[in-house]
C-alpha cells in the first residue's frame, strides 16, 4: 500500500487560516470516512486532532475541522496560533483492511 | 484514566527478533469496543501503522511487513505484544502502541513510545 500524499510543508500568519490536504486512492480515502488527523510536535507523542473525516475529539480546539471530497481529505486550522506549529499527519482505512498514513506535513506558523 | 506503556529492550542486533510489550492500565484489553494496535516512526521521519489485534486474537497487518511482524494478546494480564523478526537497521524506530475505537478512525490513547535501535 502507497503513503497518502500530503505537501510537505504549509506555512501561514497567526490569525489566518490554512489548509493541509491529504490524498489518497478510490481504495482509501475515497472509500471510507474512516480519515483521522495526527498533531506531533517535535519529540512528543501523536495527538489525535480529527476522527471520521470531520469528528473533534473533547478538548481539541473548534479551530480545527476536517472535510472530505473524493479521494482528498482536509484538515483546515482557522486562526492560526504559534502553538499550531507542529507535524500533522492523516491517517485512512484501507480496502485490504489495513491503515495508511500520511507522509506528514510540517506547519510553520510564520 | 486509560493509558499505555511500551516495555522492552531498546537495542536489537540485526537478523534477531525485536520484541515489545503493551500494558494497559485504568481499563480492560479483554472488551469489543477496541483495537490494539502498533505504530512506528523511524528518526526523522513519519508515521508507518504496523498492525492491529482484537480482543478476540483477530489480526490485521501492514503488507509490507506481514511476513516479519507477529501481535499477540494476553488478556489476564492486560498486554498486548509486538514481534518483528529478522531486524535490520532499517526497523530504528520509536514505537508506539495505541488504543483505536471499534467501528471509527478514532486513535485516541497512545504510549509514550520506546525507542529500538537495531545495531551490532
Amino acid at each position: 500500500q502507497s503513503a497518502l500524499t500530503q505537501p510537505a510543508s504549509v506555512s501561514g500568519s497567526p490569525g489566518q487560516s490554512i489548509t493541509i490536504s491529504c490524498t489518497g486512492t478510490s481504495s482509501d480515502v475515497g472509500n471510507y470516512n474512516y480519515v483521522s488527523w495526527y498533531q506531533q510536535h517535535p519529540g512528543k507523542v501523536p495527538k489525535l486532532m480529527i476522527y471520521d473525516v470531520s469528528n473533534r475529539p473533547s478538548g481539541v480546539s473548534n479551530r480545527f475541522s476536517g472535510a472530505k471530497s473524493g479521494n482528498t481529505a482536509s484538515l483546515i486550522i482557522s486562526g492560526l496560533q504559534a502553538e499550531d506549529e507542529a507535524e500533522y499527519y492523516c491517517n485512512s482505512y484501507t480496502t485490504s483492511s489495513t491503515w495508511v498514513f500520511g507522509g506528514g506535513t510540517k506547519l510553520t506558523v510564520l | 484514566q486509560l493509558q499505555l506503556q511500551e516495555s522492552g529492550p531498546g537495542l536489537a542486533k540485526p537478523s534477531e527478533t525485536l520484541s515489545l510489550t503493551c500494558t494497559v492500565s485504568g481499563g480492560s484489553i479483554n472488551t469489543v469496543s477496541y483495537y490494539w494496535g502498533w505504530i512506528r516512526q523511524p528518526p526523522g521521519k513519519g508515521l508507518e501503522w504496523i498492525g492491529n489485534i482484537y480482543y478476540s486474537g483477530s489480526t490485521n497487518y501492514n503488507p509490507s511487513l506481514k511476513s516479519r511482524v507477529t501481535i499477540s494478546i494476553d488478556t489476564p494480564k492486560n498486554q498486548f505484544s509486538l514481534k518483528l523478526s529478522s531486524v535490520t537497521a532499517a526497523d530504528t524506530a520509536v514505537y508506539y502502541c495505541a488504543r483505536r475505537t471499534m467501528g471509527s478512525s478514532s486513535r485516541d490513547v497512545w504510549g509514550q513510545g520506546t525507542l529500538v535501535t537495531v545495531s551490532s
